[in-house]
C-alpha cells in the first residue's frame, strides 16, 4: 500500500535544533516534498528532494535516502515563528502526491 | 503571498444549500488542484486540472463538481452536502501536471462548516 509516516507532535526549546523524520511506501518515487502550514493558513513550500543526500536552505535542512524511504526535515536556530505543521509528501511515478497527516511543531521559549 | 487566493474564506452552509468555491492563481501555472484538508488528517487529493482538462477525480461524490473554465481560474461547487464534508479545502496550482516544476502552491483554503 501506499503509506507515509511522521510523527504527529513535537515539543523543542526556542534557539535549539529539531529533526522531523518522515518514512514512506510508494509505487514509484517522483521526489520528496516538505511544506510548513501554520493553523489558519496555507501550505508553503519548503523543500524538494529526488536525489540521496541533504538540501541546506538556510536554517532549514532536508535529508533523503531512496533505498530506505527515509527523509527528514532539520531546523535549526528555532524561532517562535516556527511553531507550525509540517507536511511529508512524495510524489509518485504517476505524479500524484501522498501526504503524511502532518508533525505540529511548538516550540518553547 | 502565494499567487493563489481562494474565496470565500469561510463558509457555513445547510445541507440543503448550493454554493461555490473559488480559486485564483496568478502564477501561469497550467495545472490546478482541490484538496480536502480533515483536521489530523492527511490532504486528499480530488480533483486535478491540466490545461483546462480533468485529469483526475479521486473517487469523490457527486454532491462535488468542479470547473475550470481557464488555467487561472478553479471552482468547487457544493450541493447537497452532509456534515461529514465540513473540513478546509485547499486550491494549489503548479507549472504542469507531469513536466517542469513539479511543486504545487497552495492557496489559504476555504473553512467550510456544514450544518
Amino acid at each position: 500500500g501506499q503509506n507515509i509516516d511522521q510523527p504527529t507532535e513535537m515539543t523543542a526549546t526556542e534557539g535549539a535544533i529539531v529533526q522531523i523524520n518522515c518514512t514512506y511506501q510508494t509505487s514509484g518515487f517522483n521526489g520528496l516534498f516538505w511544506y510548513q502550514q501554520h493553523a489558519g493558513e496555507a501550505p508553503t513550500f519548503l523543500s524538494y528532494n529526488v536525489l540521496d543526500g541533504l538540501e541546506e536552505k538556510g536554517r532549514f535542512s532536508s535529508f533523503l535516502s531512496r533505498s530506505k524511504g527515509y527523509s527528514y526535515l532539520l531546523l535549526k536556530e528555532l524561532q517562535m515563528k516556527d511553531s507550525a505543521s509540517y507536511l511529508c509528501s512524495v510524489m509518485r511515478s504517476n505524479y500524484q502526491l501522498i501526504w503524511g497527516a502532518g508533525t505540529k511543531l511548538i516550540i518553547k521559549p | 503571498e502565494t499567487g493563489v487566493t481562494q474565496t470565500p474564506r469561510h463558509l457555513v452552509m445547510g445541507m440543503t444549500n448550493k454554493k461555490s468555491l473559488k480559486c485564483e492563481q496568478h502564477l501561469g501555472h497550467n495545472a490546478m488542484y482541490w484538496y480536502k484538508q480533515s483536521a489530523k488528517k492527511p490532504l486528499e487529493l480530488m480533483f486535478v486540472y491540466n490545461f483546462k482538462e480533468q485529469t483526475e477525480n479521486n473517487s469523490v461524490p457527486s454532491r462535488f463538481s468542479p470547473e475550470c473554465p481557464n488555467s487561472s481560474h478553479l471552482f468547487l461547487h457544493l450541493h447537497t452536502l452532509q456534515p461529514e464534508d465540513s473540513a478546509l479545502y485547499l486550491c494549489a496550482s503548479s507549472q504542469d501536471r507531469t513536466s517542469g516544476s513539479l511543486t504545487q502552491y497552495f492557496g489559504p483554503g476555504t473553512r467550510l462548516l456544514v450544518l
